[in-house]
């Protein structure tokens, strides 16, 4: 089963915009929660990663808002730019072994 | 500064041989993920190695499929008598060691079965 749920499947925002994409997760015990952007063709890179002892990250223009009692994070794109078109996976992990458990990715598209 | 490196970046076999995936880790880091990605799906987990042991192989399909990570040299992960459900792309990710959470991905290998 999936262990990690990851919304929309896809979106498109215009330049300028903000991208948000969602996920939600069961396990109690994960307890470190990344951000990959995968271009096609490419390995994921680490984009932000969150733990939960904090509500909020933020690097650039990139966002992660966390809460623990909803056992949900998401990811916000601030200023979307088309640079920022890629597939975007969030995943989690504890510190039992720090597999990652991934989502299903969002493929998120900016319109110029 | 070199990233994860992975060869070959694409193989293709035919059914019935054997793959053989490379992975060398990032500059100081031991311990090595083994990810397959299935076309427009996300990654899952295949195995977990540090130098010389198998920590947690898990996601490992039981027959076929088998990887290590010897004293010297990159992580291997052999595919045996391949069949077309083996075509995807297959990504490793290291770690600079146990307490690091952080794992930076190789570019992946893609492999074609025909």
């Amino acid at each position: 089963q999936q262990q990690v749920k990851q919304s929309p499947q896809s979106l498109i925002v215009q330049k300028g915009g903000i991208s948000i994409i969602n996920c939600a997760y069961e396990n109690t015990a994960f307890d470190y929660f990344p951000w990959y952007q995968q271009f096609p063709g490419k390995g994921p890179a680490l984009l932000i990663a969150i733990r939960p002892d904090v509500s909020e990250k933020k690097e650039g223009r990139f966002t992660i808002s966390f809460n623990k009692s909803a056992k949900q994070f998401s990811l916000h794109i601030m200023d979307s730019q088309p640079g920022d078109s890629a597939t975007y996976f969030c995943a989690a992990s504890d510190a039992n072994d720090y597999k990652l458990s991934f989502g299903a990715g969002t493929t998120v598209t900016v319109r110029a | 500064n070199a990233g994860v490196m992975q060869n070959p970046r694409h193989l293709v076999r035919r059914r019935g041989q054997e793959a053989r995936l490379r992975c060398s880790p990032m500059k100081g880091h031991s311990h090595v993920y083994w990810y397959r990605q299935l076309p427009e799906e996300g990654l899952k987990f295949m195995v977990y190695l540090q130098k010389e042991n198998i920590i947690d192989e898990s996601g490992m399909p039981k027959e076929r499929f088998s990887a290590e990570f010897p004293k010297e040299g990159p992580s291997i992960l052999r595919i045996q008598q391949v069949v077309r459900g083996d075509s995807a792309a297959y990504f490793c990710a290291s770690s600079p060691g146990t307490g690091s959470y952080e794992q930076y991905f190789g570019p992946g290998t893609r492999l074609t079965v025909t």
